[in-house]
């Protein structure tokens, strides 16, 4: 089955240390996004690739940094610049053509905890 | 900035009852999706809207696009517990997807 697998489900850190969320698809999209959801605030976009190699900052990047070497991969690294890292993330990808375009496949989430 | 308004931000509902959640924009929007997430889950795609005054089914629910392309409304007949959720709207604007805070249902039985 083709999807989005998003890991670790949950994730732990103490302040001031890195970490990276894996988003990997198979579904043969184009482009891929992160989301960051807070209760009562949506879906606030953080950084997404159109292609390859290349990647654009969404509205909230700041203390985020992300890598596209491969079609398939999308990590994303909430480092210790982010002030307020506690948040569920959301990978998502599209693709960007036919009737299917821009709609986006989500994946399960990674919900990550500061401590 | 760019915003897409959604309202209401909670509805709690007895089942049986009708549900509608609405979206707004203070621009035109491409088109907009909607998507539903269970609590729990993630954001799972229902439908697009593409053109001016557009009305799509799916079973119990409706969906509208306004003559002006700025604002869009959901709507549910006869609630079910299997309803339960947020559901969001997103709007494409100048290329990029612009998400509504949300509506969360709940359905007593």
């Amino acid at each position: 089955d083709g999807g989005i697998t998003q890991s670790p489900k949950y994730l732990f850190r103490k302040e001031g240390q890195n970490v990276t969320l894996s988003c990997e698809q198979n579904l043969n999209h184009d482009a891929m996004y992160w989301y960051r959801q807070d209760p009562g605030q949506g879906l606030r976009l953080i950084y997404y690739s159109q292609i390859v190699n290349d990647f654009q900052k969404g509205d909230i990047a700041e203390g985020y940094s992300v890598s596209r070497e491969k079609k398939e991969s999308f990590p994303l690294t909430v480092t210790s610049a982010q002030k307020n890292p506690t948040a569920f993330y959301l990978c998502a990808s599209s693709t960007k053509q036919g009737t299917g375009a821009n709609v986006l496949t989500f994946g399960a989430g990674s919900r990550l905890t500061v401590l | 900035g760019q915003q897409v308004m959604q309202i209401p931000q909670y509805q709690h509902v007895q089942e049986g009852e009708d549900f509608t959640t609405y979206c707004n924009s203070s621009t035109t929007l491409s088109n907009i999706q909607w998507y539903k997430q269970r609590p729990g889950g993630h954001p799972v795609f229902l439908i697009q809207l593409v053109k001016s005054g557009e009305v799509k089914k799916q079973k119990r629910l409706t969906f509208q696009f306004g003559e002006a392309k700025k604002n869009s409304s959901l709507h549910i007949t006869a609630t079910q517990t299997t309803d339960v959720g947020t559901y969001f709207c997103a709007g494409k604007q100048g290329g990029k997807l612009i998400f509504g805070q949300g509506t969360e249902l709940s359905v007593k039985p």
